[in-house]
């Protein structure tokens, strides 16, 4: 089975600083990981995913993940915040193979200080 | 991008009646379609796995014949809430797989229609 575990269900950071936000994984099998972005009210919208190629990952708004399986995690990184990036972040995570669901932690909520 | 819609954005009804959700992939087919339901301030549960052409697969503890789905064609799948009733109400989300070039593979990503927000009287 898989699982993944988002460690703050809050973060609050100042603009302009490292936004962090911590997603570690459980895996049978070697996995896909993602993170979405979820704005108030609105679906779920792709911000990066890990399909075994490069470790690290860039997505879109400047985000970025690194895939470290020593330590079974894929954290999110921005170097700068801004006050656009308020918003609930999720990790999900998948088996790399078959017609397989994805399994999704409960979510960060990221806090953007003025 | 791949763009998967859902209509109605919000609905509210009075308890016992049934509501329909449509979700739609606008630029891509879809074999299979995921029905979510989140509630406030939580994360996603999945409810059923829609695959087109036959049923639905459901998870565990969700009731199949309250939460309808039919997946019709490749870019349309729908969830029809059943007499509705208040404890159904919750923010109801659908996501489309895009599928690679070469059909299935196993690198194809999920994208998620805005949601439905569901309100029972």
């Amino acid at each position: 089975a898989q699982s993944v575990t988002q460690l703050g269900s809050h973060v609050s950071v100042s603009e302009g600083a490292l936004v962090l936000l911590r997603c570690n994984y459980s895996s049978s099998v070697p996995p896909y990981l993602f993170w979405y972005v979820q704005y108030p009210n609105q679906g779920l919208q792709l911000l990066l995913k890990y399909t075994s190629a490069a470790t690290l990952v860039k997505g879109i708004n400047g985000f970025e993940a690194e895939f470290k399986k020593s330590e079974t995690s894929f954290h999110l990184t921005k170097p700068s915040a801004h006050m656009s990036d308020a918003a609930e972040y999720f990790c999900a995570v998948r088996k790399n193979f078959g017609n397989e669901k994805l399994t999704f932690g409960t979510g960060t909520r990221l806090t953007i200080i003025p | 991008g791949a763009v998967v819609s859902q209509h109605p954005s919000w609905v509210i009804c009075k308890s016992g009646t049934s509501v329909k959700i449509e979700c739609r992939s606008l630029d891509f087919q879809a074999t299979t379609m995921f029905w979510y339901r989140q509630f406030p301030k939580q994360s996603l549960m999945l409810m059923a796995t829609s695959n087109e052409g036959s049923k639905a697969t459901y998870e565990q503890g969700v009731e199949k014949d309250k939460f309808l789905i039919n997946h019709a064609s490749l870019t349309l799948s729908t969830l029809t809430v059943t007499s509705a009733h208040p404890e159904d109400s919750s923010f109801y989300i659908c996501s489309a797989r895009e599928e690679g070039l070469a059909g299935l593979t196993s690198t194809d990503t999920q994208y998620f229609g805005p949601g439905t927000r569901l309100t029972v009287l």
